[in-house]
């Protein structure tokens, strides 16, 4: 299966600023994914990241708060704009292939 | 709505102990994989299950995918402590050439020494 590296894998902000996310596959995959966690909580699907198009984005995230870009089939970014206390959260990034997919490590945002 | 219920959300046992985490639905999913997941880690997949009525076993892990497709069942035999972590079933959608993992709220569990 493939190997996702996602960074950085924490960090703390302050409100207003963006942070963008990279995800880096060590093969190609068709579908990557952007997903939204509490700890220990489940996940929240973001967005699928398309390659070479825009990302279709699930009821309750936009493209502005989170632009995310997919320029080939092996990386990915998601940027949280403008970001608020109410971002905090662990981002991951997924990708695979129909029966099984690999998750990045996360990244652990802190909003102050 | 929740598309996925799963339950119990927290489950404590002792080590030795069996259980069966349950993950329900309404919807007919393509398949349902398994996660587990480790605090500062990534949900990790343990197993597909595809076909209805399919029953998977990974070494003490019993996974099932019930006749319709709708539900799917874990039972853990003699849990060790190092079963504990978050358990995540995820259902899988696909629409044309557009596929979609939704998550359940995931069980919690904490096997004791």
């Amino acid at each position: 299966s493939a190997v996702i590296s996602q960074k950085p894998s924490r960090d703390i902000c302050q409100r207003g600023t963006s942070l963008t996310i990279q995800c880096q596959v060590d093969s190609q995959v068709t579908m990557m994914f952007w997903y939204r966690q509490q700890p220990g909580q489940s996940l929240t699907l973001i967005a699928t990241a398309n390659q070479g198009s825009e990302a279709t984005y699930e009821s309750g995230f936009v493209i502005d708060k989170f632009p995310i870009s997919r320029p080939n089939l092996t990386f990915s970014t998601l940027t949280v704009s403008n970001m608020s206390p109410e971002d905090s959260s662990i981002y991951l990034c997924s990708g695979g292939q129909l029966y099984g997919y690999t998750f990045g490590s996360g990244t652990r945002l802190t909003v102050v | 709505t929740q598309l996925l219920e799963q339950s119990p959300q927290f489950l404590s046992i002792q080590e030795g102990e069996n259980l069966t985490v349950y993950c329900n639905s309404s919807s007919v999913f393509s398949s349902l994989q398994w996660y587990r997941q480790e605090p500062g880690e990534g949900p990790v997949l343990l197993v597909t299950v595809v076909t209805g009525g399919e029953v998977k076993k990974l070494k003490r892990l019993t996974f099932q995918f019930g006749d319709a497709r709708k539900d799917s069942s874990l039972h853990i035999t003699a849990a060790q402590p190092g079963d504990t972590g978050l358990y995540l079933c995820a259902g899988l959608k696909s629409g044309g050439s557009n596929y979609k993992l939704t998550f359940g709220k995931g069980t919690l569990l904490t096997v004791n020494p």
